[in-house]
């Protein structure tokens, strides 16, 4: 079945700096990805998505690259702030187009 | 405006008991999704409505679970006969819909099974 996976369970960055978290998914037909923000105690909050016909989408401070030959997405943060400090996840549509595959997320912290 | 919500916040039950797990999602949006998080995972996807049907079962662990959205709105979650394993936070998520897959997520409601 397909599956999603983060690179890195963990991420520690200074505020300030730019945060990269990275995610692979298995299935080469997955059209469509969203990046989700995930805070203590609430449900995942929608960041950014990019379909398969784009390489990459700016939104306010992040940007999403696709590279579908090796199959992996990232989300880039820029100037990270201690309010990004969250889990992050990475959702593919699955090929029926009505479920998404959410990888296991990478928790960031930002350290002031 | 008013998010997707969920009730109760915080559930919890006895080995074997039922429970109903309630979500009211965005006004106006058609796409309903249940999803079950476990601790230190991403969600995991159980079920999809557009409108009142469920179009999209395929997640549900067992005959166990079933969910409802008779009206096209709220939907209720229902577990039968409890597991400890069934202990996780269980989210819902709307849409509008039609090719929008954008999904506003709610707080979830943390099941424990003891």
């Amino acid at each position: 079945g397909e599956s999603v996976g983060l690179h890195l369970p963990t991420l520690s960055v200074q505020e300030g700096d730019n945060s990269i978290i990275n995610c692979a998914y298995s299935n080469s037909a997955s059209d469509y990805f969203i990046w989700y923000k995930q805070e203590s105690g609430k449900g995942p909050q929608f960041i950014i998505d990019i379909r398969s016909n784009m390489d990459k989408r700016q939104g306010q401070r992040v940007t999403v690259l696709l590279n579908k030959t090796v199959k992996h997405l990232s989300l880039q943060i820029a100037a990270t702030q201690p309010g990004d400090s969250a889990v992050y996840f990475c959702a593919a549509l699955g090929a029926t187009g009505n479920q998404f595959y959410f990888g296991t997320g990478t928790s960031l912290t930002v350290i002031p | 405006g008013a998010g997707v919500s969920q009730t109760p916040s915080n559930k919890v039950t006895e080995k074997g008991k039922y429970v109903e797990l309630r979500c009211d999602p965005i006004s106006g949006h058609t796409a309903l999704y249940w999803y079950r998080q476990s601790l230190g995972q991403g969600p995991e996807f159980l079920i999809y409505f557009q409108g009142t049907g469920a179009a999209d079962d395929s997640g549900l662990p067992n005959d166990r679970f079933f969910a409802v959205r008779p009206e096209g709105s709220v939907s209720t979650l229902k577990i039968q006969r409890t597991e400890r394993g069934d202990s996780a936070v269980y989210l819902c998520a709307s849409s509008s819909g039609g090719g929008d897959y954008e999904q506003y997520f709610g707080p979830g409601t943390r099941l424990t099974v003891t």
